[in-house]
């Protein structure tokens, strides 16, 4: 069976310093791979997303970047972070099935907190 | 036109009734449309999910009914439990084109059942 896997679980990080989320993906190929924010506990943004090696979508113009190394491996960065960048991150699969709408499988994030 | 609209904010129930969330959509181009369920300090999971050539889906407790000339669907948990819960959201899916099964989703709906 698939699983996915998101670490660290809680982060606390100063303004200004830099970033590294990780996810990876266990038990399936070529998945599609996105990377969410939430914030208060509602309403997910879709942040990046990526159907291969080394191709990103950014959704959204921010201070963040996505990089996928390898193929079940999806990295969330930044080079300084702000304030604004708390919240819940959320990593996410899907099978690459574009004929037909496929379920979205979430990781159990990592909570940000910017000081 | 790629906006899902949920209600209610938030659903308040005693247990053992019925708890009905609502979804509605303007794109008629979706084709997948999945619920979401999520608990505080988690990811969202995968609880339910319809395709528009049904108008209904169930899964024990849990219901899909949908409206295809009406671009509406709902969600109806019967026999509601405190366990249930939650924070609920509604998603859709356009599998076609460049969407590259990027999902859209509801602003969610925190469901409280009193015991």
């Amino acid at each position: 069976s698939q699983t996915i896997h998101q670490w660290p679980a809680t982060l606390v990080q100063p303004v200004g310093s830099p970033l590294s989320l990780e996810c990876t993906v266990e038990g399936t190929s070529n998945p599609n791979l996105y990377w969410y924010r939430q914030a208060a506990g509602r309403g997910l943004q879709l942040l990046f997303y990526s159907v291969g090696i080394g191709q990103i979508s950014s959704e959204v113009p921010q201070n963040l970047s996505a990089s996928r190394p390898q193929d079940r491996q999806f990295i969330l960065s930044s080079k300084k972070l702000l304030l604004s960048d708390s919240g819940f991150y959320l990593c996410a699969w899907s099978l690459r099935r574009n004929r037909a709408g496929q379920p979205q499988h979430f990781g159990d994030g990592t909570r940000l907190s910017i000081l | 036109q790629q906006q899902v609209k949920q209600s209610p904010q938030s659903l308040i129930v005693q247990k053992g009734g019925i708890s009905i969330i609502n979804c509605a959509y303007e794109n008629t181009a979706f084709d997948y449309f999945p619920w979401y369920q999520q608990f505080p300090g988690k990811g969202p999971a995968l609880l339910i999910a319809i395709r528009p050539d049904v108008s209904e889906k169930k899964e024990g407790r849990f219901t899909i009914s949908f409206n295809k000339s009406a671009k509406q669907f709902s969600l109806h948990i019967m026999d509601s439990q405190p366990g249930d819960s939650a924070t609920y959201f509604c998603a859709a899916v356009n599998a076609g084109g460049t969407s590259y099964g990027k999902l859209t989703f509801g602003q969610g709906t925190i469901l409280t059942v009193h015991p």
